[in-house]
């Protein structure tokens, strides 16, 4: 089972903001990254650290962090943000990494 | 172009074994953790394994321990991961991904991923 629990589903209507998160005891500890995946692609790196964006990922993804919760909010979602997102840390003994189970984001 | 290239994959009979690649270009490889992460048809993403740039230290996921082993040929810009005792529930695309870890920052995230390779464990 994993460190990191994240709700299976999320829908959001066009051009408003959705939030995603994900819980673990380990976040307290150590930030999420969180990775959007597309069917039949590879993930891609949206958020890392306090609130990072890599080069050529919009604004309108951010990230947060409180207590034991990591947050992917997206503002003005797109029909293009349609797809799985999953968060990313460490585990409890900080060796080993660990994903949650992924969260399904609709645009409607 | 920086990438990530894995190759390996296939069908292989359960109890069986099979050995996977990535190659890395366009960046200085021995720079990098080096981690693989597998995904399981219509399931999320699972965590295999990592290896630290000098290949001295290495972790794996309790469920491959034992049976899987990481490696790394830096003067070749290669990754490996040896599969031993294959079952069913190893059936997965393997993905190689580039790991940046900020230790003093508590940061650690998979900023480059290649595009996979599928495994699949039958008989």
């Amino acid at each position: 089972s994993s460190e990191l629990t994240q709700d299976p589903a999320v829908s959001v209507a066009l051009g408003q903001t959705v939030r995603i998160t994900c819980q673990g005891d380990s976040l307290r500890r150590y930030y999420a990254s969180w990775y959007q995946q597309k069917p039949g692609q590879a993930p891609v790196l949206v958020i890392y650290g306090k609130n990072n964006r890599p080069s050529g990922i919009p604004d309108r993804f951010s990230g947060s962090t409180s207590g034991n919760t990591a947050s992917l909010t997206i503002t003005g979602a797109q029909a293009e943000d349609e797809g799985d997102y999953y968060c990313n840390s460490r585990d409890s003994s900080g060796n080993h990494r660990v994903f949650g189970g992924g969260t399904k984001l609709t645009v409607l | 172009e920086v990438q990530l290239v894995e190759s390996g994959g296939g069908l292989v009979q359960p109890g069986g074994s099979l050995r996977l690649s990535c190659a890395g270009s366009e960046f200085t490889f021995s720079s990098y953790w080096m981690s693989w992460v597998r995904q399981a048809p219509g399931k999320g993403l699972e965590w295999v394994a990592n290896i630290k740039q000098d290949g001295g230290e290495k972790y794996y996921v309790d469920s491959v321990k034992g049976r899987f082993t990481i490696s790394r040929d830096n003067a070749k810009n290669s990754l490996y991961l040896q599969m031993n005792s294959l079952r069913a529930e190893d059936t997965a695309v393997y993905y190689c991904a580039r790991e940046i870890v900020v230790v003093v920052a508590a940061m650690q995230y998979f900023d480059l991923w290649g595009r996979g390779t599928l495994v699949t464990v039958s008989s």
